[in-house]
Formats: structure tokens, C-alpha cells, sequence
């Protein structure tokens, strides 16, 4: 079945380390995206990739950084420079210029 | 600024009952305006979406009314049953903006039996 895979589901990790959150889609989608979940707060974008090898900030990417060297793949590195990484994290594509997002299920990312 | 507005930001109805979400916009040049179903612990789901050429969509039990000159669009659920509790986002997005979408805050539904 086509979709896209979030992994690992539950992230621990301890404050100052850098972690990569995985996310691989096999819906031939052009555009991928990161969004950051809190409560009360909504989806929030963090970067978004509409072709290989370019990737786009979006309104939160300070202490994020992401990389797209194949078009189902689009990993999200939160940095030691986030200050508040605890939170859960999205992933969802699309075709370009057709609207609608297919999510992923999520990474929830505690950092102690 | 582009940016969706979202209330209430939580929502108790009971069973039977209409549940009813609202969304503001700002930025007139959006064409898309989904509804997004989230349950705990998983990713959201496209619920519906209209665009500004209709008044109103309707999917089973699940209705998008849109104001077009108040900038306003809102979700209601008939016959709300527990099933449908959930955090419901709407979001809005302008076509050749490469799809990016705009959420609102969120609205956590609960579905009293």
C-alpha cells in the first residue's frame, strides 16, 4: 500500500544531543513537509522540499535542519540549537500544485 | 499575513448533536480550504474540502459552509457520534503555491455518549 512512514514513533533522547527523525514516502508525491505539533498550537511548518536536492524554511526552522536526496525520503535533524524540541513531529507530501497532504503518523520526540 | 483562524479551541457535544468548527482567513488569494480529522497518536486525515465557487459541501454526515465575503469557512458534523472525537484542523492554501498549506490552531472534539 502507498504512504508514507514515519519511524521511529517514540524518540528519547538526552538535551545537546543532535537526532534524526525518518520519513519515506511511496506515493511518487513531489513535495514533502515538516510540521511541529503542540498543543494549542496547531501544525506548525518547519521546512518543506518540492524537488529533489532544494528544500524551502518554513516559519519555525531555527534549530532544524532537513536534506532531500531522493524524492521519497526527506529526514528531519533537530539540532542541540532547538530549545524546546520536545514535541511531536509530522511528515506529509503532495503533488505539486495539487492540493491535499497525505501525514505520516508521527515521531513523538522527548528530549531529557 | 496569511494565517487561519480557528475556534473554538475545544468542543464537548453530545451524541446526536451538531458539532460546529469555525475558521477565519485573512489572505484573499486562497482557493483551498480543507478539513483536516486528527485522532490521538496518528497523523491527520483529509476529512473535506471546498472551494470558493460553492456555498456549501457536503460528505455524509460532515458539511463545510463558506462565506466567501467574510472570510470565514466552518465544519459541522451532524448527528455527532463518540466516534467522531478527535482534533479537527482547517487550513487554506492558494493554487500555484506548490500546495503549501496554511492550519488553523486546532479543535479537540469530544463526543459525549
Amino acid at each position: 500500500d502507498g504512504g508514507i512512514t514515519q519511524s521511529p514513533k517514540y524518540l528519547f533522547r538526552k538535551e545537546g544531543q543532535n537526532v534524526t527523525l525518518s520519513c519515506e514516502q511511496n506515493l511518487n508525491h513531489d513535495a514533502m513537509y515538516w510540521y511541529r505539533q503542540d498543543p494549542g498550537q496547531g501544525l506548525r511548518l518547519i521546512y518543506y522540499s518540492q524537488i529533489v536536492n532544494d528544500f524551502q524554511k518554513g516559519d519555525i526552522a531555527e534549530g532544524y535542519s532537513v536534506s532531500r536526496e531522493k524524492k521519497e525520503s526527506f529526514p528531519l535533524t533537530v539540532t542541540s540549537a532547538q530549545k524546546n524540541p520536545t514535541a511531536f513531529y509530522l511528515c506529509a507530501s503532495s503533488m505539486l500544485f495539487e492540493e491535499g497532504y497525505t501525514f505520516g503518523s508521527g515521531t513523538r520526540l522527548t528530549v531529557v | 499575513q496569511q494565517q487561519v483562524k480557528q475556534s473554538p479551541q475545544s468542543l464537548i457535544v453530545q451524541k446526536g448533536g451538531i458539532s460546529i468548527i469555525n475558521c477565519a482567513y485573512e489572505n484573499t488569494a486562497f482557493d483551498y480550504f480543507p478539513w483536516y480529522q486528527q485522532f490521538p497518536g496518528k497523523g491527520p486525515a483529509l476529512l473535506i474540502a471546498i472551494r470558493p465557487d460553492v456555498s456549501e459541501k457536503k460528505e455524509g454526515r460532515f458539511t463545510i459552509s463558506f462565506n466567501k465575503s467574510a472570510k470565514q469557512f466552518s465544519l459541522h458534523i451532524m448527528d455527532s457520534q463518540p466516534g467522531d472525537s478527535a482534533t479537527y484542523f482547517c487550513a487554506a492554501s492558494k493554487s500555484g503555491n506548490t500546495g503549501k498549506l496554511i492550519f488553523g490552531q486546532g479543535t479537540t472534539l469530544q463526543v459525549k455518549p
